[in-house]
């Protein structure tokens, strides 16, 4: 079990890029999540895939977000137009299929500064 | 889902036993507690679950009342290295089953 990674770890971008985050859970995990945390607040559900199908999407999930799981297997969330406010750690996190109560796996985050 | 209260912060000595509150008082029958903690600029890391029996693994133990409305955490040991913030989440066990996290509390473990 290597863990979810993502990448990259930190971003620094100015205000109107677009950033792409990506995240690449555990192999055997079919459920995916991508969480935003700003300082000092606990960590903000965004979107749920089940394998490559997204199944929920928060409101925080503006229309400048979107994210994709084309295989069911890694993640990618993009930002477009990035705005100061989008400044944040994003995490990612994977779920075993099965079993109401599996615990989800944290990635190390990417952080975002936009400057 | 249920929202939970913990208190902002918390100081334990190293070596003493840290118990970490948790209310939850608005729980349903079929969401667990769940503990994550998370260590400065890392992703958040399980600790332990459960629905309403006390449970205990390596890391810690989870106390849940009878009444399920509050649940504490206990680490047996504290040291340096669990200094964190801590985070008590109930989850429905249905549908995405996303975590709603609170703002947790800050445990500074001291020397």
């Amino acid at each position: 079990d290597t863990g979810v990674s993502q990448d990259p770890r930190h971003k620094i971008t100015k205000r109107g890029q677009n950033v792409t985050f990506r995240c690449d859970p555990i192999s055997e995990h079919n459920r995916l999540y991508w969480y935003r945390q700003t300082l000092g607040q606990g960590p903000e559900f965004l979107t749920y895939f089940q394998n490559e199908a997204q199944l929920e999407k928060s409101r925080l999930l503006s229309d400048r977000f979107s994210a994709e799981r084309p295989k069911g297997s890694f993640s990618t969330l993009e930002i477009q137009r990035t705005e100061q406010g989008d400044s944040a750690m994003y995490l990612c996190a994977s779920s075993r299929p099965g079993g109401a109560t599996g615990e989800q796996y944290f990635g190390p985050g990417t952080r975002l500064t936009v400057t | 889902d249920a929202k939970t209260t913990q208190p902002p912060s918390m100081d334990c000595a190293e070596g003493r036993a840290a118990n970490l509150p948790c209310n939850h008082s608005t729980i349903s029958g079929n969401e667990y507690v769940y503990w994550y903690r998370q260590i400065h600029s890392q992703g958040p890391q399980y600790i332990i679950h459960g629905l309403k029996n006390n449970e205990t693994n390596e890391m810690a133990s989870l106390i849940i009342t009878e009444d399920r409305k509050s649940s504490t955490l206990i680490l047996p040991h504290a040291t340096l290295r669990d200094t964190a913030v801590y985070y008590c989440i109930v989850r429905i066990t249905s549908g995405t089953y996303k975590y709603i996290f609170g703002t947790g509390t800050r445990l500074k473990v001291l020397a």
